[in-house]
């Protein structure tokens, strides 16, 4: 079975620095990852997916996740923090029911908290 | 388009009660899904639904309902509520079923207290 696991609860950076949430996977086959954010009292938003196509993927509000085979990760990043981008982030791994159709393991999540 | 719609947003219920969590989607998405966020454990699966009057099981399906009569609507009902399924709760929809890169499109969510 395929999982998901983010490192870290709780992130906590200052508005203008790196932005840094771990994701690592474990799959049998060659994964589907996601990052999906959840700003307050708001659904899902998808920010970025992995498809195979390229390993480093760019997504919206600047962004990006590198697939890491070796390493088994899908970390998301970004550049300089906002204070927009305190949110809870998701990442996720696309899995099949029995039923053969899809579903979406999530991690626990991360909540990104932003300070002036 | 207004995607994935929900409602209600919040309501309070007192154990042995029903109600029914409605979905709607305009987006002619064949596939539809209902998710249950806890915390601590991300988001779980709850029932599925790949066409009107086709749907099954997910991961955590004990105490809930669902049926599928056209594309648009795919309703989750709580047949006798306890404080167990005190959560928020998220439809998704996706054009496809199987595509394992398919984006899933998620409502705003409704968030069920149990009492």
């Amino acid at each position: 079975a395929q999982s998901v696991t983010q490192l870290g609860s709780h992130v906590s950076v200052s508005e203008g620095a790196l932005v840094l949430l771990r994701c690592n996977y474990s799959s049998s086959v060659p994964p589907y990852l996601f990052w999906y954010v959840q700003y307050p009292n708001q659904g899902l938003q998808l920010l970025l997916k992995y498809t195979s196509a390229a390993t480093l993927v760019k997504g919206i509000n600047g962004f990006e996740a590198e697939f890491k085979k070796s390493e088994t990760s899908f970390h998301l990043t970004k550049p300089s923090a906002h204070m927009s981008d305190a949110a809870e982030y998701f990442c996720a791994v696309s899995d099949k029911e029995r039923g053969g159709y899809n579903k979406l393991i999530f991690g626990a999540g991360t909540r990104l908290a932003v300070h002036p | 388009n207004a995607g994935v719609t929900q409602t209600p947003k919040f309501q309070v219920l007192k154990t042995g009660q029903s109600m029914t969590l409605q979905c709607a989607q305009d987006m002619n998405h064949e596939y539809m899904s209902w998710y249950r966020q806890d915390p601590g454990m991300g988001l779980r699966l709850i029932h599925y639904s790949v066409g009107a009057g086709i749907t099954d099981q997910g991961e955590v399906p004990n105490g809930y309902n669902v049926s599928r009569s056209t594309t648009e609507d795919f309703p989750l009902r709580l047949l006798s509520a306890a404080p167990s399924q005190t959560s928020v709760y998220f439809c998704a929809s996706s054009y496809s079923g199987t595509r394992m890169a398919e984006t899933q499109y998620f409502g705003p969510g409704t968030r069920l207290l149990v009492l």
